[in-house]
């Protein structure tokens, strides 16, 4: 079975700093997809970036971006520039291409942002 | 606007009664799920729905039980065997893609008296 592991539970960064959040997984897929979902204090679960594990490139969506290593099976999040709303609980999520779709979680790292 | 609604946002029950959370989505998503939040376990899976009629237990199912009537809705019931209720329910359907992301509804916080 699948798992995914967040290793920090709690991380803390500098406003306007870079930080960076790290995730493990462990399958024995070769197609699967990755995601990263923030969780703000109003617990609505939102969508940060995607990565497909056939592309070699690593996701960017503005001031978020992975490094996908998956020789490693590592799918750490960069967040440059960061702002007081990234303050957050931070999920790692792992999905089977079969398997019904469903997500493996982490179990989240939460995020504070010093101004 | 499209999206999920949960209802409702906070429950209170008795030990021995059984609840019935409500999610509807408006997406016109095929599949449906439910996950358990706890403090410090991340989400866990409770059942899941691929298509109307039919779904399947997940990782935590024991005291569950849900039903899918409807493409639209995927209600859940917390049944007085559940042994341990008191959580935060998050329900989500996955986007009809290949990379199939999850769209979150806003939760429901239940607490067990």
């Amino acid at each position: 079975a699948q798992t995914v592991t967040q290793s920090q539970p709690e991380m803390s960064v500098q406003e306007a700093e870079t930080v960076t959040l790290s995730c493990t997984y462990d399958t024995s897929e070769s197609d699967y997809y990755l995601f990263w979902y923030k969780q703000p204090p109003s617990r609505q679960m939102i969508l940060v970036i995607r990565q497909e594990a056939y592309k070699q490139q690593n996701a960017t969506e503005n001031r978020f971006s992975v490094n996908f290593q998956k020789a490693a099976k590592s799918f750490s999040l960069k967040i440059s520039d960061s702002q007081l709303g990234d303050a957050a609980m931070y999920f790692c999520a792992y999905r089977s291409p079969v398997a019904g779709g469903k997500l493996i979680f982490g179990q989240g790292t939460e995020l504070s942002v010093k101004p | 606007d499209g999206g999920i609604t949960q209802s409702p946002k906070y429950l209170f029950r008795k030990e021995g009664q059984n609840v019935t959370l409500s999610c509807e989505q408006n997406l016109n998503h095929d599949a449906m799920y439910w996950y358990r939040q706890d403090p410090g376990q991340g989400l866990r899976l409770i059942y899941y729905s691929q298509i109307v009629n039919d779904f399947q237990k997940g990782d935590i199912a024991e005291g569950y039980s849900v039903s899918r009537e409807k493409k639209e809705s995927f209600p859940l019931t917390v049944t007085s065997a559940q042994k341990n209720p008191t959580a935060f329910y998050l329900c989500a359907s996955r986007a009809n893609s290949n990379t199939g992301e999850l769209f979150f509804g806003e939760g429901s916080r239940l607490t067990v008296l």
